[in-house]
């Protein structure tokens, strides 16, 4: 079975610093890498993944993470927070081949980015 | 426009009274599933399904019944619901991405309290 751990469970950054979430995840298998924003009251929404090839993925909203393979790490950065970023973010893993195509998630970091 | 829809988004409701949370998508995806989100939990799958008729049990799936009788819907049924059910719940549908990775979107969520 997998497992992820998001080391910070709030996070208090200033408007236009950089911002750095921390996900590590253990796994016997190979796995697939993704994180999801939740802003206020709404559903999760893709921010990227990591399926394989090049180990820095960019994605939306100016968002990037990059795949550490060896330290089973998957952190998430962006170099200048807007006050729209406020909100929670959430790492997943999922099993390469797994039946039912399961999410495991972390249990999430807040990001309260202040002016 | 593609999405997962939920209903109704919340809900407050007595111990024991049956209910049921649906849950639609318009993407003609295969694999849907439900998830409940709780604080510092992150989600946890509850049940999901392959295709229509074929289901099975994620990691929490104790209090909870669903079915899968065409291929757009998934509704979630609480048979006997208890306070410890009282939480967020999110639909998703999956797209099916290079390899044997899955891309999920996810549902506006449905608030549920038992009182």
């Amino acid at each position: 079975a997998q497992s992820v751990t998001q080391l910070d469970s709030q996070v208090p950054v200033f408007e236009e610093a950089p911002v750095e979430l921390r996900c590590n995840y253990s796994s016997s298998v190979s796995v697939y890498l993704f994180w999801y924003v939740q802003y206020p009251n709404q559903g999760l929404q893709l921010l990227l993944k990591y399926l394989s090839g090049s180990t820095l993925v960019k994605g939306i909203n100016g968002f990037e993470a990059e795949f550490n393979k060896s330290q089973t790490s998957f952190h998430l950065r962006k170099p200048s927070v807007h006050i729209s970023d406020t909100a929670e973010y959430f790492c997943a893993v999922s099993r390469w081949g797994a039946a039912g195509n399961k999410l495991t998630f972390g249990g999430g970091t807040r990001v309260l980015v202040k002016p | 426009e593609a999405q997962v829809t939920q209903n109704p988004r919340y809900l407050i409701t007595v111990t024991g009274k049956k209910l049921t949370v649906t849950c639609s998508q318009n993407m003609n995806h295969e694999y849907m599933s439900w998830y409940r989100q709780d604080p510092g939990l992150g989600l946890r799958q509850i049940y999901y399904s392959m295709n229509v008729e074929v289901t099975d049990k994620g990691d929490v799936p104790e209090g909870y019944k669903v079915s899968r009788k065409e291929k757009r819907n998934f509704p979630l049924i609480l048979e006997s619901p208890s306070p410890n059910q009282t939480s967020l719940y999110f639909c998703a549908s999956s797209l099916r991405l290079a390899g044997s990775s899955y891309e999920q979107y996810f549902g506006p969520g449905t608030r549920l309290t038992v009182t």
